[in-house]
């Protein structure tokens, strides 16, 4: 059972919109902060937005600020983001990560295989 | 915004020791966390908190932190540990999550 598993990427024009699901199993989705993180290709890690467990709290880089969303679904043990107005600069690929709060100082110790987001 | 300093690549020979630093202001105060990314594949956690490993991690694998500088320790270094490595903090001034650029290690 993989723990978590990125969907909704593809290929979309400039200005389009697109919204990527990631499904958590095998922990405590609803108690757990997660995150969106993307590596656009041959280039390093980017952090990309939270969204915390309780609150709902929700911060974005300065990068994406305006024009992404991150939301969760607990029921459903799903994490979503909503992309709009894209740009080039945002092909990339897109991974969820839970933040490891019981043990860690915020490490990201579960990762998905992520999912490929195209700009063009 | 806080910025994490990685050099852009580290070769060792295998057997030997690699070190990889990630250099930021006053980064001692700060929990350092860092990953190992091979292509096609998800990071993974290799230490947190400075100098924790997650179960399954390898004891070659360690980390220290102090002042300006953190850095990630492999020793006895074999040719499936290259990749790339990414330093990670999180900068509670703004409440962001903070990566370095990323070393790529080369096993010679």
């Amino acid at each position: 059972q993989v723990p978590l598993v990125e969907s909704g990427g593809g290929v979309v024009q400039p200005g389009g919109s697109l919204r990527l699901s990631c499904v958590g199993s095998g922990f405590t989705f609803k108690d757990s902060g997660m995150h969106w993180v993307r590596q656009a290709p041959g280039k390093g890690l980017e952090w990309v937005a939270v969204i915390w467990h309780g609150e709902n709290k929700k911060y974005y880089a300065d990068s994406v600020k305006g024009r992404f969303i991150i939301s969760r679904d607990n029921s459903k043990n799903t994490l979503f983001l909503q992309m709009n107005s894209l740009r080039a600069a945002d092909t990339a690929m897109y991974f969820c990560a839970r933040e490891w709060e019981q043990k860690s100082n915020g490490a990201f110790d579960i990762w998905g295989q992520g999912t490929v987001v195209t700009v063009s | 915004s806080y910025v994490l300093t990685q050099p852009p690549s580290v070769s060792v020979a295998p057997g030997k020791t690699a070190r990889i630093t990630c250099g930021a202001n006053d980064i001692g105060s700060k929990s350092v966390h860092w990953y190992q990314k091979k292509p096609g594949q998800a990071p993974v956690l290799v230490v947190y908190d400075d100098s924790d490993r997650p179960s399954g991690v390898p004891d070659r694998f360690s980390g220290s932190n102090s002042v300006n500088t953190a850095t990630l320790t492999i020793s006895r270094v074999e040719a499936g540990d290259e990749a790339d490595y990414f330093c990670h903090i999180w900068d509670t001034d703004s409440d962001h999550q903070v990566f370095g650029g990323g070393t790529k290690l080369t096993v010679l």
